[in-house]
């Protein structure tokens, strides 16, 4: 079955620094990868998706991320943090097997001014 | 266009009362999934439809937990006989027709379930 698992369930970084969230899928190569954000008492919003069309996938917001087959990770960075990026991350996979995402416990990102 | 809307967004029960949940999916999305989040945990899925069908079950926790989609449309978990550890936040997510299992899902605000 697969698995996703994010590294670190808080990391804090100054504004205006690199923002890197680190996710690591199980295995075996999903059809698709997701990064989701999520700000208080609000829904999932999509930042991003993998197809294995190209391994760096442009966001919204000035994210990125980039699918490492090698070491099985879909890390999500961005440039420089504003203050507006403060919110939930979660890393996701959709296996095409069955019709569900599975979402990784999640990251909150702090930004410091 | 609009969005995933779901209500009440917020929801106090007392342990051992029903409750029902309901998911407004976007217009013309013939998927439809509900997900429980736990505090501080990541979405958990619970059960899927397409259309009025419902096709996969296998994530809710007890039979206590019934999801229904009588027309295809709208949608509706249920709580029989509410406790504690059902306190969580309930996401509704739709697909649109036309793209592949496990892809994109738009999701809805959420309905914030305690039970007290």
């Amino acid at each position: 079955a697969q698995s996703v698992t994010q590294l670190g369930s808080h990391v804090s970084v100054s504004e205006g620094a690199l923002v890197l969230l680190r996710c690591n899928y199980s295995s075996s190569v999903p059809p698709y990868l997701f990064w989701y954000v999520q700000y208080p008492n609000q829904g999932l919003q999509l930042l991003l998706k993998y197809t294995s069309a190209a391994t760096l996938v442009k966001g919204i917001n000035g994210f990125e991320a980039e699918f490492k087959k090698s070491e099985t990770s879909f890390h999500l960075t961005k440039p420089s943090a504003h203050m507006s990026d403060a919110a939930e991350y979660f890393c996701a996979v959709g296996s095409g097997k069955d019709d569900k995402i599975i979402f990784g416990k999640g990251t909150r990102l702090h930004i410091l001014p | 266009g609009a969005g995933v809307s779901q209500s009440p967004r917020y929801k106090v029960a007392k342990r051992g009362q029903d409750v029902a949940l309901r998911c407004d999916p976007i217009s013309g999305h013939v998927s439809l999934f509900w997900y429980q989040q736990a505090l501080g945990q990541g979405p958990e899925f619970l059960t899927y439809f397409q259309n009025e069908a419902q096709l996969d079950k296998s994530g809710l926790p007890s039979d206590r937990f019934f999801a229904e989609r009588p027309e295809g449309s709208v949608s509706t978990l249920k709580i029989q006989r509410t406790q504690q550890e059902d306190s969580a936040v309930y996401l509704c997510a739709s697909r649109p027709a036309g793209t592949a299992p496990g892809d994109t899902q738009y999701f809805g605000p959420g309905t914030r379930l305690t039970v007290l």
